[in-house]
Parts: C-alpha cells; structure tokens; sequence
C-alpha cells in the first residue's frame, strides 16, 4: 500500500513562498497522478493542481498564477510552490494520489500539514 | 468549470436509521467520474465509493452510491456512531481537474 508524507515550514509570512514537499513510499512516484488539495480551517476541500504522466502539470484555475507542483524522481517526491501567499492561505495540505483502476479518484491520502501564514 | 452541489448540509439521526446524502452537478458528467469520501475530525478525507457505485476496499456494504447525470446519492443503511464525519463528493473531469462538493454533515444523535 502507497503511504504519503507531507513535510515543510508550518508558518509562512505574507508575501512569501510555501514550499511542501509529499514523500512517496511503498510505490513509485511515476505510477499515480498526484495531487495537492487544501482546507481552510472549518472549511471544505480544495484542489490545487495536479501532476501526471511523470511531469506534466494541471492547476486549478483560481490557483494557476501562483502555484507550481513538480517531480524529484530520483527522491520519489513531489512538491508544492504557492507565491505570495496571505492570510487566506492558511489551510491543512495534503497530497494525495489517483489512479486508473479508480477512475482516478483519490484512493492514497497523507497525514496532512498544517500551514499557517503570520508574520 | 462543473459545480457540486451536496444537501442536505447537515443530517442528525439515530443509530440504525439510514443516511441519504445527495450529489448535484451543474452540468451531466460520466458516473465514471463520481467519488464519495468520508472525512473525521483530525483525519484527512476516505474514499468510500468511485465510479458513483464501487465501493473502495474495505469499506462496508452498508455504504452504496447512486445516481446518474446530474444527481448522484450516498446512502448509509444502517447508521453507527463511527459513522459520525463530513462526507464530500467529488467529481473528476479529464483535463485532469477534481471538483469537490461544500460536504455533508452527519450527527449521529
């Protein structure tokens, strides 16, 4: 069974970056499309964008002009990059996977991690 | 872009009663498309069914989906405390792109 592993800074100040790393063990990072979803506290989920087929990128459309998710297959990682980042970023992260055989919904979760952003 | 919308918002009901949680898309899509998860407090979110009907491993037949085109249902047959938490649709479109509906409450009373 795939596990995933969520890591970074759990407080961002405004304006800045957030960076977060998903490790993917028992598994091969190439296998699945991998996904980062977030939830504000109190709130529902959101998708972020997506990575699939080794490398190509799909975003969600009110995240694209700040967000970047890429592959380091030598780790089997995947990240995240969210620029200039506010309050209303605040959310847990987590990266998920999908794959084929159902129907791409998310069938492999992490833990998730919290990032708050304050200065 | 496809919108889910769940009702009701919250669902507060007794040990045995059975649950109906309901799915509406803004547009047609493939039953394919359609999963249900089940988030607790503190956890990160459960795939219970894919493909609108096929439960995910191990979870319990008391847990069945439904539905077609636009409308699309969870049903819990047999309620238990443990079934306490939010449960979301979500909606995977080929671009690729997930959607995901605002949730649903269930309180077990």
């Amino acid at each position: 069974q795939i596990q995933l592993q969520e890591s970074g800074p759990g407080l961002v100040k405004p304006s800045e970056t957030l960076s977060l790393i998903c490790t993917v063990s028992r598994g091969s990072v190439t296998s699945y499309y991998w996904s980062w979803i977030r939830q504000p506290p109190g709130k529902g989920l959101e998708w972020i964008g997506c990575l699939y087929n080794s490398g190509s990128t799909n975003y969600n459309p009110s995240l694209e002009s700040r967000v970047t998710i890429s592959v380091d297959t030598s780790k089997n990682q995947f990240s995240l990059r969210l620029n200039s980042v506010t309050a209303a970023d605040t959310a847990v992260y987590y990266c998920a996977g999908a794959a084929y055989y159902y129907y791409y919904a998310m069938d492999v979760w992490g833990q998730g991690t919290t990032v708050t952003v304050s200065s | 872009e496809i919108l889910l919308t769940q009702s009701p918002g919250t669902l507060s009901l007794s040990p045995g009663e059975r649950a109906t949680l309901s799915c509406r898309a803004s547009q047609s899509v493939s039953s394919h498309s359609l999963a249900w998860y089940q988030q607790k407090p503190g956890q990160a979110p459960r795939l219970l069914i894919y493909g609108a009907f096929s439960r995910a491993t191990g979870i319990p037949d008391t847990f069945s989906g439904s539905g077609s085109g636009t409308d699309f249902t969870l049903t819990i047959s047999r309620l238990e405390p443990e079934d306490s938490a939010v449960y979301y649709c979500q909606q995977y479109g080929s671009s690729p792109q997930w959607t995901f509906g605002q949730g649903t409450k269930v309180e077990i009373k």
